[in-house]
């Protein structure tokens, strides 16, 4: 079964910092997607980025990057110049092909402080 | 952009009564899911649906627990005899494989069991 661990309970920076959130993963499919989710106060979930196993290219989306590293399991998030309405809790979470149900890792709580 | 609709945005109920939560998914999505996230910790997979019948279901959906696509476009989760512990959102899901984003959520259902 898939597993994702997200060790940073919660981290908190001065606005316009950078900063990253970790993401490990473990999965004995060869074929499987990675997520991140923003989840604000309000309580929705956000959908930020999907990757298959077998696109290892970084991606960038403004303030936003993400480095997916199959050596390492890892699927890590960077913030740059990070702003106050990035405060949320952030989701990593995995699905394989084989069965497609989404497991979460166990977030990581966000404060950006002005 | 189709989006998951949820109802009630909150419920409360009293413990022992049965409740139903209910979802319509988005229409040409074959993949249907419950999520569960008691406050303040991670999103827990319940079950996921496909080709009317239970696909995968997690240790958390025991009997108390079952899903009904009863008409084609409803997905209902239905909570037989609520316990405290029952007090969660409740996310539902659905998935189209074809597509880049994959899952899209609705924006849940706050249960208070009181």
């Amino acid at each position: 079964a898939q597993k994702v661990t997200q060790a940073q309970t919660e981290i908190s920076v001065v606005e316009k910092e950078d900063v990253t959130l970790d993401c490990v993963y473990e999965t004995r499919d060869t074929t499987y997607y990675l997520f991140w989710y923003k989840q604000p106060p309000s309580g929705e979930l956000v959908f930020l980025i999907r990757r298959n196993s077998f696109d290892e290219q970084n991606e960038i989306s403004g303030r936003y990057s993400w480095n997916f590293q199959k050596s390492t399991s890892s699927f890590n998030f960077t913030i740059t110049a990070s702003q106050v309405v990035d405060s949320a809790v952030y989701f990593c979470a995995l699905s394989e092909a084989g069965n497609n149900d989404m497991r979460f890792g166990a977030g990581t709580r966000l404060t950006v402080k002005p | 952009e189709p989006e998951v609709t949820q109802t009630p945005s909150h419920q409360v109920t009293q413990m022992g009564q049965e409740v139903i939560l209910r979802c319509v998914p988005i229409s040409n999505h074959l993949y249907f899911y419950w999520y569960r996230q008691i406050l303040g910790q991670k999103v827990e997979f319940l079950v996921s649906f496909y080709n009317n019948e239970i696909s995968e279901k997690s240790e958390i959906f025991d009997d108390q627990f079952s899903v009904e696509r009863p008409d084609g476009s409803n997905f209902t989760l239905k909570i037989r005899s609520t316990k405290l512990e029952d007090s969660a959102m409740y996310f539902c899901a659905s998935l189209d494989t074809r597509q880049v984003r994959g899952y899209t959520f609705g924006s849940g259902t706050r249960l208070t069991v009181v």
